[in-house]
């Protein structure tokens, strides 16, 4: 079943501006909601996680938002840069990770 | 050391030949994992190994064979595959597997049956 959905699919963005990837997920009974980031021919790498009984979460250019209510969460990328460019994952799972779809994004310079 | 180190880094096969995938990690961590992951496609859980134990097989066909000799190796085990199995094969490993969001991959073996 699917846990996490996640949009967009592809999202392009200046150099500078703001990247700004959705997931929403179906089950409330997970501890963290991560966030992977993929860059082509690597594995997957955490980027920042957060837990649900926090609204925000900030790691430097990295911000997550969380929406118990509404069941959502996203990541924000300000100031986008052209290394920003990879796949994100959002993820739920309490004994194992569900990833979902991802959002390939592209930073141009 | 925070590395997970896979190889073969590629491997193409036959549908009858046999091979097998190796991960290694020094991190001291217990709980190891096999995903698999198609182009374009989030990574897929196949298996969890915790404390050397398989905890968790997500209904992945006989073909695939999982074995952990010991806390720091894991292996996949390759038989008769089928072309639908050509894929990234990722190994992942975290501190234990109950609750653990923080988890390490390697690079992956890409992995071509012919």
């Amino acid at each position: 079943q699917q846990q996490v959905k996640q949009s967009p699919q592809s999202l392009i963005v200046q150099k500078g501006g703001i990247s700004i990837i959705n997931c929403a997920y179906e089950n409330t009974a997970f501890d963290y909601f991560p966030w992977y980031q993929q860059f082509p021919g690597k594995g997957p790498a955490l980027l920042i996680a957060i837990r649900p009984d926090v609204s925000e979460k900030k790691e430097g250019r990295f911000t997550i938002s969380f929406n118990k209510s509404a069941k959502q969460f996203s990541l924000h990328i300000m100031d986008s840069q052209p290394g920003d460019s990879a796949t994100y994952f959002c993820c739920t799972g309490r004994r194992a990770l569900t990833f979902g779809s991802g959002t390939r994004l592209q930073v141009q310079p | 050391d925070t590395e997970v180190t896979q190889t073969p880094k590629h491997l193409v096969m036959g549908m009858t030949n046999k091979k097998s995938l190796k991960c290694e990690q020094h991190m001291g961590h217990r709980a190891m994992y096999w995903y698999k992951q198609k182009a374009k496609k989030p990574p897929e859980l196949m298996f969890v190994y915790s404390y050397e134990k398989l905890s968790i097989n997500e209904s992945v066909p006989s073909r695939f064979s999982p074995e952990c000799p010991n806390s720091s190796l894991l292996n996949l085990h390759l038989h008769a595959l089928q072309p639908e199995d050509s894929a990234l094969y990722l190994c992942a490993s975290s501190q234990d597997s109950l609750g653990s969001y923080e988890q390490y991959f390697g690079p992956g073996t890409r992995l071509t049956v012919t």
